[in-house]
């Protein structure tokens, strides 16, 4: 079985600074890895994957990840956040191969201001 | 392209009553996977359907079914309502092992 630690649940950042959120996960199998965001009454939108292949991964809105094999980590990180980013940002985990189920860590919660 | 699109938004029920949340997959996607969001407990995987089938299925009582139908619809059901169902409900769908793409969510509210 997999599981995900989202180590922060809140992370308060001004406009234009840099910020990073951290995922740690744990399974016995090789792994895939997702972050996704969600806005106020919204679903869960994909910012970024790691499937196989190169370790830092880019995805949409600036955001980076890198995937970290020795440390079972996938840290998501952006070099300069908007007032627009502040939302919740969910880190998952499956086993690869094939349609699995996600498992999801507790969330971060991005609080930019201006 | 039309995105995943989850029927009704939002929802209250009553205690005991039954409720069927409805999930229009992307075009072409075969895998539906229905999740559950709580403050409490957090995001849950529910059960996932592929070409009709129930592949996989999560931790819940049997009171949470679904089904798929040959257009690769979902429908999930949930039958005598209890106050900690309320939440929200995301629907997701894949084409492949490309990441899952997820619907608005159905917000249900039990009384």
């Amino acid at each position: 079985a997999q599981s995900v630690t989202q180590l922060d649940s809140q992370v308060p950042v001004f406009e234009e600074a840099p910020v990073e959120l951290r995922c740690n996960y744990s399974s016995s199998v090789s792994v895939y890895l997702f972050w996704y965001v969600q806005y106020p009454n919204q679903g869960l939108q994909l910012l970024l994957k790691y499937l196989s292949g190169s370790t830092l991964v880019k995805g949409i809105n600036g955001f980076e990840a890198e995937f970290n094999k020795s440390q079972t980590s996938f840290h998501l990180r952006k070099p300069s956040v908007h007032i627009s980013d502040t939302a919740e940002y969910f880190c998952a985990v499956s086993e690869s191969g094939g349609f699995q189920k996600l498992v999801f860590g507790t969330g971060t919660r991005l609080l930019v201001s201006p | 392209k039309a995105g995943v699109t989850q029927t009704p938004r939002y929802l209250i029920k009553t205690r005991g009553q039954q409720v069927t949340l409805s999930c229009s997959p992307i075009s072409g996607h075969r895998s539906v996977s229905w999740y559950q969001q709580t403050p409490g407990q957090g995001l849950q995987f529910l059960f996932e359907y592929f070409s009709e089938t129930q592949r996989n299925k999560g931790n819940f009582p049997g009171r949470f079914s679904g089904r798929q139908f040959s257009n690769s619809r979902s429908e999930m059901n949930v039958s005598t309502l209890e106050l900690g169902d309320s939440a929200l409900y995301l629907c997701a769908s894949s084409l492949e092992q490309n990441g899952y793409t997820f619907g608005s969510g159905t917000r249900l509210t039990v009384v």
